[in-house]
């Protein structure tokens, strides 16, 4: 099972929007709504951010929100912040009963 | 409140075995599935392993399979990961993780433990 494919880094400035893609297949991210989204600060676990592609756990700012076309799913920031800079991962269910995860992408805000 | 306590990791020489352990608190820990994932250092995610509640249903990532066993202690709160035939690539931190989705692994994987560090070198 192959990675998911992310951009390796965005970057945008206080206040802008930005999205990162995760691009899969019709085994993974195009045949379910089972993609997730998790923010990883430096030296601490990931936090879960997306669930199902669009929903957002308890606690996390209506400021992040998901999508997905295709074979392609989104996670897109607004009005970024500062403590928004981090790696951010997409996962998703594959048709083999497991779990794929992309390969992370580093956000800096400017 | 929720946690996740990771313990077990090392150095530990190619070939060799270890035993991770995941003590859970703060939940009803027999109502929720579970995972083990890992990242190596500098490197992304991987997912490794799935167990379901009741420990009926239990699934791996093809690198692990057939050399690392997934199983838990509904009685002692505790989630285990048996390593066996260590390779260097197996070297990472390991998380384990409480799975809140009901129908497949993967769901909604929350909280995460702090992790515990293996090495795999000679």
């Amino acid at each position: 099972q192959s990675a998911l494919t992310q951009p390796a880094s965005v970057s945008g400035s206080p206040g802008q929007s930005i999205t990162i893609s995760c691009t899969g297949t019709s085994s993974d991210v195009g045949g379910y709504n089972y993609v997730s989204w998790y923010q990883q600060h430096p030296g601490k676990a990931p936090k879960l951010m997306i669930y199902e592609v669009t929903k957002r756990p308890s606690g996390v700012p209506d400021r992040f929100s998901g999508s997905k076309s295709g074979n392609t799913a989104s996670l897109t920031i607004s009005g970024l912040q500062a403590e928004d800079e981090a790696d951010y991962y997409c996962s998703s269910y594959t048709s083999s009963n497991t779990v794929v995860f992309g390969g992370g992408t580093k956000l800096t805000v400017l | 409140e929720v946690q996740l306590v990771e313990s077990g990791g090392g150095l530990i020489q190619p070939g060799g075995s270890l035993r991770l352990s995941c003590a859970a608190s703060g939940f009803t820990f027999s109502s929720y599935s579970m995972n083990w994932v890992r990242q190596a250092p500098g490197k992304g995610l991987e997912w490794v392993s799935y167990i379901s509640r009741s420990s009926s249903t239990i699934y791996y990532a093809d690198s692990v399979k057939g050399r690392f066993t997934i199983s838990r202690d509904n009685a002692k709160n505790s989630l285990y990961l048996q390593m066996n035939s260590l390779r260097d690539e197996d070297t990472a931190v390991y998380y384990c993780a409480r799975d809140e989705g009901a129908i497949v692994p993967g769901d909604l994987i929350t909280p995460w433990g702090q992790g515990t560090l293996v090495t795999v070198s000679s």
